[in-house]
Formats: C-alpha cells, sequence, structure tokens
C-alpha cells in the first residue's frame, strides 16, 4: 500500500515568492492534515480536512496561507508571499476517520522549504 | 505553541544499552503517543497509550501513561544502531482531531 505522497521534497525561494506543496494521501483516508514542523520542534497542525472540508483551520495563518482539497482527495498548500519565518518543513498527514481520533496518524516525507 | 516538554533533549548511547525518556505537560490528556522520526522522513507511530495507568510494549519499547494524564515515559531496551532518530511524544484530548508534540528527544547510538 502507498504511503502519502508529497511534492516537492526540496524548495528554496525567495523571500516573498509564492510556493506550492502537494500531497495526496493514503487511499481511503478521508482525514487529511498539513503540519508545519519548525528545526528543533516537533510537528504543529495548521490544517484539518474531513474529506473537502476544512473543519479545523484556526491555526492556519490566513493572510498568506491557503490550503484546498476540492475533490476530498489531493490537497495544496500554498503560501503567498512567502516570510523568511515560514522556513520549515511541511508535513501532510492523513487517517481513517476513527483512527484520527486515536491519534493514529500517517505522515507524508515532508517538504522542506528555505526561505532566502 | 509546545504544551510537552520532552527530557532530555539528547542523548548518545553505547549499542546495547537502555534508553529512557519522558514527557511532561501542564494539561491533563486523554491519549499518548511516542512517534519517532528519522532524517528526511515523517514521524511513524510507534506505541498509542489510552488509559491512565496503562503500560503497553511493543518489541523492545515499552511506554506508560502517567497517573495523572499529564505525563508519559517511553523505554528502549538493548540499543541497536537503528533505534538513531527524533522520538516525539504526543497528547491528544477526548474527541480531539489535534496532536500536541514534544519538541523530541534525540537518541544517537554508538556501535
Amino acid at each position: 500500500e502507498a504511503g502519502v505522497v508529497q511534492s516537492p521534497r526540496y524548495k528554496i525561494i525567495e523571500k516573498k515568492q509564492p510556493v506550492a506543496f502537494w500531497c495526496n494521501p493514503i487511499s481511503g483516508h478521508n482525514t487529511l492534515y498539513w503540519y508545519r514542523q519548525n528545526l528543533g520542534q516537533g510537528p504543529e497542525l495548521l490544517i484539518r480536512y474531513e474529506n473537502e472540508e476544512a473543519v479545523d483551520d484556526s491555526q492556519l495563518p490566513k493572510d498568506r496561507f491557503s490550503a484546498e482539497r476540492l475533490k476530498g482527495v489531493d490537497s495544496t498548500l500554498k503560501i503567498q508571499p512567502a516570510e523568511l519565518g515560514d522556513s520549515a518543513v511541511y508535513l501532510c498527514a492523513s487517517s481513517s476517520p476513527l483512527a484520527g481520533l486515536t491519534g493514529e496518524l500517517f505522515f507524508g516525507e515532508g517538504s522542506r522549504l528555505t526561505v532566502l | 505553541g509546545q504544551q510537552l516538554n520532552q527530557s532530555p533533549q539528547s542523548m548518545f548511547i553505547q549499542e546495547g544499552e537502555d534508553v529512557s525518556m519522558n514527557c511532561t505537560s501542564s494539561s491533563i490528556f486523554n491519549t499518548w503517543l511516542w512517534y519517532k522520526q528519522e532524517p528526511g522522513e515523517g514521524p511513524v507511530l510507534l506505541i498509542a497509550l489510552y488509559k491512565a495507568g496503562e503500560l503497553t510494549s511493543n518489541g523492545r519499547l515499552t511506554a506508560q501513561f502517567g497517573i495523572t494524564r499529564k505525563d508519559s515515559f517511553l523505554n528502549i531496551s538493548a540499543s541497536i544502531p537503528s533505534d538513531v532518530g527524533i522520538y516525539f511524544c504526543a497528547g491528544q484530548r477526548s474527541n480531539d482531531y489535534k496532536l500536541s508534540f514534544g519538541a523530541g528527544t534525540t537518541v544517537t547510538v554508538r556501535a
């Protein structure tokens, strides 16, 4: 069974440029999460989707961050414009609805963003 | 921000040694989880604990859910080189999908 797939693995951009990350969750997983992991820290939730609906986006900095999951499968996270402090690893995770309530998340390899 | 305090922050151990790490919180969680992250990879779930006082093993790993529901411990017995990585604790409240992660304990194993 394929795991959570993310791309790109690495991205280097200059500040004020836009950037987008893509995630394909495990087949059949209705719940999709975007986490941000700063250097030396644990992941922090940005947004959670149930199918195509963003059910928790309270941690998403909405002035520059946006996300979508139009057909309830793949998802895209966008930052526009990027700032130096956005340098981090952006992790996508998925779970089945019940497993999400028990903390059993499956993470992708992450997209490492460096903003110069 | 991070609500969980993990210690130690890092540890260098000899192959074959046992490893202990812990995680504390100022608030109560109903689920405690331990994830491991290797370089360039996403975190992978190792152990999940759902009941205060619960002691659960997964191979050479043993984890405990503290009685107060504000802490958890992870032990690795007879460490091997592939135990290298960052170990994160995570807490989850009832009926809440959100996981709160600690900052991690980095384990380095010397052969």
